[in-house]
């Protein structure tokens, strides 16, 4: 079974950095484009980037060009988002999901990003 | 950056009767590879996102057959044939053919 879980969110100061974590099993990480998505709360789904399978590659949105940091393990079949001078407008619930904008599936449960002083 | 428009953002339906939900994107969605890279997920209350269909029509695995979705170029369709209770949620279109990709603001599907 193709699982994917996140972890590394929390409480956090405006400025602040975090590094959050998926961890996959079930399927040949090293093969796959690897994405992250947020939703902030009571929100819709936002696009944050993704990452070619040997990590070569990364694409991001506007929004969190030279903020964030997409990078992987694939040794540890691990995805990392580093998340740097945090903003209220990042509060999140912060998913991985396995692919790319065009095949993406499945998603983590995700982990929950709170930016407040 | 391309705009993804859902419509209605809430739906009202009644169990065992059908449902269309539409999503209309601001440019076109076929790729230069001639797929339309145009997904559907479902998210239910307090869950992550599942995957329904992909590039327009393709059902995933395990979803059952009273999904479907249809449309081309800038005009798409996920349609219930008769809606169950485990259907209520928001359904969310993707554009995946452009970058950045794109959601639509989601339709809420309430019995």
């Amino acid at each position: 079974e193709v699982q994917l879980v996140e972890s590394g969110g929390g409480l956090v100061q405006p400025g602040g950095s975090l590094r959050l974590s998926c961890v996959a099993s079930g399927f040949t990480f090293s093969d796959y484009w690897m994405s992250w998505v947020r939703q902030a709360p009571g929100k819709g789904l936002d696009w944050v980037g993704n990452i070619k399978p040997d990590g070569s590659g990364k694409n991001y949105v506007d929004s969190v060009k030279g903020r964030f940091t997409i990078s992987r393990d694939n040794a540890k079949k691990s995805l990392y988002l580093q998340i740097n001078s945090l903003r209220a407008e990042d509060t999140a619930v912060y998913y991985c999901a396995r692919g790319s904008q065009w095949l993406l599936d499945p998603w983590g449960q995700g982990t929950l990003v709170t930016v407040s002083s | 950056d391309v705009v993804m428009t859902q419509s209605p953002l809430s739906l009202p339906v009644t169990l065992g009767q059908p449902a269309s939900l539409s999503c209309r994107s601001s440019q076109s969605l076929v790729y230069s590879d001639g797929n339309t890279y145009l997904t559907w997920f479902h998210q239910r209350p307090g869950q992550s996102p599942r995957r329904l269909i992909y590039k327009v029509s393709n059902r995933d695995s395990g979803v059952p057959d009273r999904f479907s979705g249809s449309g081309s170029g800038t005009d798409f369709t996920l349609k219930i044939s008769r809606v169950e209770a485990e259907d209520v949620g928001v359904y969310y279109c993707m554009q995946g053919t452009h970058w950045p990709p794109g959601f639509g603001q989601g339709t809420k599907l309430e019995i």
